[in-house]
């Protein structure tokens, strides 16, 4: 256990579903983030929070919506998804340099 | 930006032989350097971070780094790697308040 929780940890949907990943933290860290983990491609930064406001968004598909509604916890939706859109999911947080990863979700679209 | 490139996508070793994990950064500004390990279906696991000072970084599970600001370089080595350290092992510079990682080495070790 690292600090950073998520859930799902494994999630199967189909292209017409909705579903959200949760994160949450409890180590009093002031940034949350989402990353996306394809295969053979270096992390993706998806969305940056810093004190539960959205300071980035790098340039992610609208079918992915975050939601941070306090400072530990940070939601991602999802809604019309593509297959490639499979990938594994990780949430991190931070205060200063110290970076904390969750174990992920493993999602994938079919 | 600053951009991280890893140098090598598959290192095979033998147990208990050394390993050596390279990377390169490209930044015009102090940087902040990390080294990550991701155990299969686990998260990312700090294994070390270069912050200031020293150059020699030791780290978890017997690691160290060596920070090189004129090859502007922070390679990862082992003395001696065990079938546990099996492994992708990511590189990350701190960009600003975000980390941008490497595309990753995957180490596998055999008997």
């Amino acid at each position: 256990e690292t600090g950073v929780t998520q859930t799902p940890r494994h999630l199967v949907m189909g292209m017409t579903n909705k579903k959200s990943l949760k994160c949450e933290q409890h180590l009093g860290h002031n940034a949350m983030y989402w990353y996306k983990q394809s295969a053979k491609k270096p992390l993706e930064l998806m969305f940056v929070y810093n004190f539960k406001e959205q300071t980035e968004n790098n340039s992610v598909p609208s079918r992915f919506s975050p939601e941070c509604p306090n400072s530990s916890h940070l939601f991602l939706h999802l809604h019309t998804l593509q297959p490639e859109d499979s990938a594994l999911y990780l949430c991190a947080s931070s205060q200063g340099d110290g970076y904390t990863f969750g174990s992920g979700t493993r999602l994938t679209v079919v | 930006a600053q951009s991280v490139t890893q140098l090598d996508s598959q290192v095979p070793v033998f147990e208990e032989a050394p390993v050596e994990l390279r990377c390169n950064y490209s930044s015009s500004v102090s940087v902040y350097l990390f080294w990550y390990v991701q155990y299969p279906n686990q998260g990312l696991q700090l294994l070390l971070k270069y912050l200031s000072g020293s150059t020699l970084v030791k780290g978890i599970n017997g690691f160290e780094a060596e920070f090189n600001k004129s090859q502007t370089s922070f390679h990862l080595r082992k003395p001696s790697v065990h079938i546990s350290d099996t492994a992708e092992y990511f590189c990350a510079v701190n960009n600003d308040y975000k980390l941008s990682f490497g595309a990753g080495t995957t180490v596998t070790v055999r008997a």
